[in-house]
């Protein structure tokens, strides 16, 4: 079975310029998580959705940052505009009800 | 916020020698998992613990959950170079799958 997909998976792009990330949950999952890692902040959940409904965005660290899931098999996560601090990889992932979280292996971003 | 500190942050080993990871917190967890990261793909889970002094075994990995389910460990008995990677506890707060990472343990096991 196929898991987790993002795209892409490296993304350079300068500053200022908007950033569209993408994932393809395993299919059956009802639950799809955007996280992102850094070195200092670790692995941070950033916006969580249940049946494409968006449940808890409190990790969104700001505005320019926006999250959707249109239909039960994507999600986009996008930056607008993007800043160098937004350098990072980003994690989706997904599950089925309350079962475990299987991972995308990620989108390396670097905002120069 | 609730925060999950493990110890080590680093750990060189060789092979054969047995570790412990720890991971701890002020706050109680209803359930906390362990994952491993290797370099450029996503954590992959090894196993959840929910029970107050629950202990399971993953081959040569055995876990514990402690009593009060604020902390854990991650033991790794006769270490071996497929075990290098990057070390996560991961806690739910609240059963709703809304996990809190620990700040990881990067091991490496030399031959």
């Amino acid at each position: 079975d196929a898991g987790v997909i993002q795209s892409p998976r490296h993304e350079v792009t300068e500053m200022g310029q908007e950033v569209t990330l993408r994932c393809k949950p395993i299919s059956g999952h009802d639950y799809l998580f955007w996280y992102r890692q850094t070195m200092m902040r670790g692995l941070e959940l950033l916006i969580y959705f249940n049946n494409n409904v968006p449940i808890d965005d409190s990790g969104m660290p700001e505005d320019r940052f926006s999250a959707k899931m249109p239909n039960a098999s994507f999600s986009t996560l996008k930056i607008q505009p993007s800043e160098p601090r937004d350098s990072a990889v980003y994690f989706c992932a997904s599950s089925l009800s309350s079962g475990p979280q299987h991972f995308g292996d990620g989108t390396r971003l670097s905002i120069l | 916020t609730q925060l999950l500190e493990q110890s080590p942050q680093f750990l060189s080993i060789q092979e054969g020698e047995n570790l412990t990871v720890y991971c701890n917190s002020s706050s109680v967890f209803s359930s906390l998992q362990w994952y491993r990261q290797e370099p450029g793909e996503g954590p992959v889970l090894l196993v959840t613990v929910v029970t107050g002094g629950e202990v399971k075994k993953l081959k040569r990995l055995t876990f514990q959950f402690g009593d009060a389910r604020k902390d854990s460990s991650l033991h790794i008995t006769a270490a071996q170079p497929g075990d290098t990677g990057l070390y996560l506890c991961a806690g739910d707060p609240g059963g709703f799958q809304k996990l809190v990472f620990g700040t990881g343990t990067r091991l490496l096991v030399s031959p």
